[in-house]
């Protein structure tokens, strides 16, 4: 079925430096997308949103790039803290449907 | 504002045993609920959708009487897991969303042991 993959399990970064996160779908007809972030025990907690209209939007800290053609969304984060360390997922919806199918999440580790 | 919580936030439990975990919209009116399942490690899978008033609708390989789902009001929707085994542990977590909002506002989990 449909699905929505990560290319990195895990990301270790140094403190201060860049994150990129990377997620694939597959999902053409999604037209909405959402980057969680979960630390452990915890619920998602929601970062940044993105729909297929868009191909950037920036929040705090944080950039969401969306590219259809290749259907690849990705998370920045600018100035990565130790505070980031948690697991991210993206998630996706089609406009046909009420369901959220979240990828497979990547676990962001940032190095003091 | 859209905050959901979640009652207990752990439970342990013998098996053969019924536990029943809420899901509550403490500051806005929740027409739809969703219940998820994540075991360690792993990615939120749906188990099930919940509109205020009638049955929810459950996703394929989800045993609705083992997964008794009720959403009796705007405000609150109770998962009661029926004769609970130990591969019933996991995390639930909920999530809400209100009339004409795109955005899940999701709970903070429940962690249930089943000894």
């Amino acid at each position: 079925g449909e699905s929505v993959g990560l290319h990195l399990p895990t990301l270790s970064v140094q403190e201060g430096d860049n994150s990129i996160i990377n997620c694939a779908y597959s999902n053409s007809a999604s037209d909405y997308f959402i980057w969680y972030k979960q630390e452990s025990g915890k619920g998602p907690q929601f970062i940044i949103d993105i729909r297929s209209n868009m191909d950037k939007r920036q929040g705090q800290r944080v950039t969401v790039l969306l590219n259809k053609t290749v259907k690849h969304l990705s998370l920045q984060i600018a100035a990565t803290q130790p505070g980031d360390s948690a697991v991210y997922f993206c998630a996706e919806k089609d406009g046909s449907s009420y369901k959220l199918i979240f990828g497979s999440g990547t676990r962001l580790l940032v190095r003091p | 504002g859209a905050v959901v919580s979640q009652h207990p936030s752990r439970v342990i439990c013998k098996s053969g045993t019924s536990v029943k975990i809420e899901c509550r919209s403490l500051d806005f009116q929740a027409t739809t609920m969703f219940w998820y399942r994540q075991f360690p490690k792993q990615s939120l899978m749906l188990m099930a959708t919940s509109n205020e008033g009638s049955k929810a609708t459950y996703e394929q390989g989800v045993e609705k009487d083992k997964f008794l789902i009720n959403h009796a009001s705007l405000t609150l929707s109770t998962l009661t897991v029926t004769s609970a085994h130990p591969e019933d542990s996991s995390f639930y977590i909920c999530s809400a969303t209100g009339q004409g909002h795109n955005e899940q506002f999701f709970g903070p989990g429940t962690r249930l042991t089943v000894l």
